[in-house]
């Protein structure tokens, strides 16, 4: 069964300096990835996936993530945090052989401080 | 471009109290989820509906009920609240077996 790993439940960075959340998986298969942000009192909106084409992947709002097979890692980094992007992020993995069975990280909490 | 809406966004009951929580999609999406998200534990999946008149059970279904009443609804029962149950409940849908779309979320405490 897979798993996902998210290493920091809480992130503080400076406005404009770079940002890094970093996540782990477990997947028997060739897993689907993706980040969600989610604002407080919010649903979940899709930053970006990754789905067995391109490793690096662009998202929304100026984020990325690279898929590193041999280190089962896809961290999400930004170049430049802005306050607007305080916010909770899930790590989320789905094998698609195993049906619709997705499994989401614990959460990283982003602050940026001014 | 109201996407997945969900009803009520607040609700407390008393413990043995039952309600149902509704969600509706206006995107033509073919699958429809619920999960609920407690503190330090992500979402999980509760109950899904891959398309129009099926369901299965997600991680965690025990003490709930769905039903999907057509393409655009699915809906979330507690038929016995337990305070247990206390949570936030995220409605999703989406096409294919992705999920991409997501309400604001219902949150539901039981005393």
């Amino acid at each position: 069964a897979q798993s996902v790993t998210q290493l920091d439940s809480h992130v503080s960075v400076s406005e404009g300096t770079p940002v890094l959340l970093r996540c782990n998986y477990s997947s028997s298969y060739s897993p689907s990835l993706f980040w969600y942000v989610q604002h407080p009192n919010k649903g979940l909106q899709l930053l970006l996936k990754y789905t067995s084409a391109a490793t690096l992947v662009k998202g929304i709002n100026g984020f990325e993530a690279e898929f590193k097979k041999s280190e089962t890692s896809f961290h999400l980094t930004k170049p430049s945090a802005h306050m607007s992007d305080a916010a909770e992020y899930f790590c989320v993995v789905s094998e698609e052989n195993y049906g619709q069975n997705f499994v989401f990280g614990p959460g990283t909490r982003l602050s940026v401080l001014p | 471009n109201a996407g997945v809406t969900q009803t009520p966004k607040f609700q407390v009951l008393k413990t043995g109290q039952s309600m149902t929580l509704q969600c509706a999609q206006d995107m033509n999406h073919n699958s429809m989820y619920w999960y609920r998200q407690d503190p330090g534990m992500g979402l999980r999946l509760i109950y899904y509906s891959a398309s129009e008149g099926t369901t299965d059970k997600g991680e965690v279904p025990n003490g709930y009920n769905v039903s999907r009443l057509n393409k655009r609804e699915f809906s979330l029962r507690l038929e016995s609240a337990a305070p247990s149950q206390t949570s936030v409940y995220f409605c999703a849908s989406s096409e294919k077996v992705q999920p991409q779309h997501f309400g604001d979320g219902t949150r539901l405490s039981i005393l």
